[in-house]
């Protein structure tokens, strides 16, 4: 079992550039969800999928954040314009319906310069 | 609206030392609360509590849930330099019948000094 995959591991940007983070679930986790981490906020919901359906986006900071799921092994998180304040760790997590453990991927340093 | 708090946000102990985490929550139609570590990277798996009373152990780690005073308590026994990590709790309440998403606290910083 591969584990949850984030690519890419880190990223530095320029304010203003489209930032696009990327997530494989574990093979046969039907929820995904994407978290950011500041040492401000701590770990924050974003977004999280059932079988491909966003169920809560209410912890989208606003407009400039999206996210998909095309398909049951795929998911992006989508930054445009990016800011300073984006900078944070973004981890996605899957897991299997009617299992409460979370599995995290390694996750994705965003530095917004 | 749902929140969990913990408590303290960091400690230092020295090696030997037994520690007690502290988490709080206020959630609607409450479901789990689970406790994860998180060293340098992504957060893994230490405990899920879904029954009152009823003590989770592996190792020196243990923990306890209360649902009637909505809180739950980690403890760590002769603690290690390995020890050291970010601890996290998490609660997980039913949405619309179902599972809903996992709403962590800020984390427990713990160092633990050789």
């Amino acid at each position: 079992d591969a584990g949850v995959i984030q690519s890419p591991r880190h990223e530095v940007t320029e304010m203003g550039q489209e930032v696009t983070l990327r997530c494989k679930p574990i093979s046969g986790h039907n929820s995904l969800f994407w978290y950011r981490q500041t040492m401000m906020r701590g770990l924050e919901l974003l977004i999280y999928f059932n079988n491909n359906v966003p169920i809560d986006d209410s912890g989208m900071p606003e407009d400039r954040f999206s996210a998909k799921m095309p398909n049951a092994s795929f998911s992006t998180l989508k930054i445009q314009p990016s800011e300073p304040r984006d900078s944070a760790v973004y981890f996605c997590a899957s897991r299997r319906t009617g299992h409460e453990k979370l599995f995290f991927g390694s996750g994705t340093q965003l530095s917004v310069l | 609206e749902d929140k969990v708090v913990q408590s303290p946000l960091s400690l230092v102990v020295h090696e030997g030392d037994t520690v007690t985490l502290n988490c709080s929550y206020e959630v609607t139609n409450f479901r789990s609360l689970l406790w994860y570590k998180q060293e340098k990277k992504a957060p893994t798996f230490l405990f899920m509590l879904t029954s009152s009373g009823i003590e989770k152990k592996s190792g020196r780690l243990s923990s306890i849930l209360d649902k009637k005073e909505l809180f739950s308590i980690l403890n760590i026994t002769a603690t290690q330099t390995g020890d050291s990590a970010i601890y996290l709790c998490a609660v997980e309440a039913y949405y619309g019948g179902s599972q809903g998403n996992l709403i962590f606290g800020k984390g427990t910083k713990l160092s633990v000094k050789p």
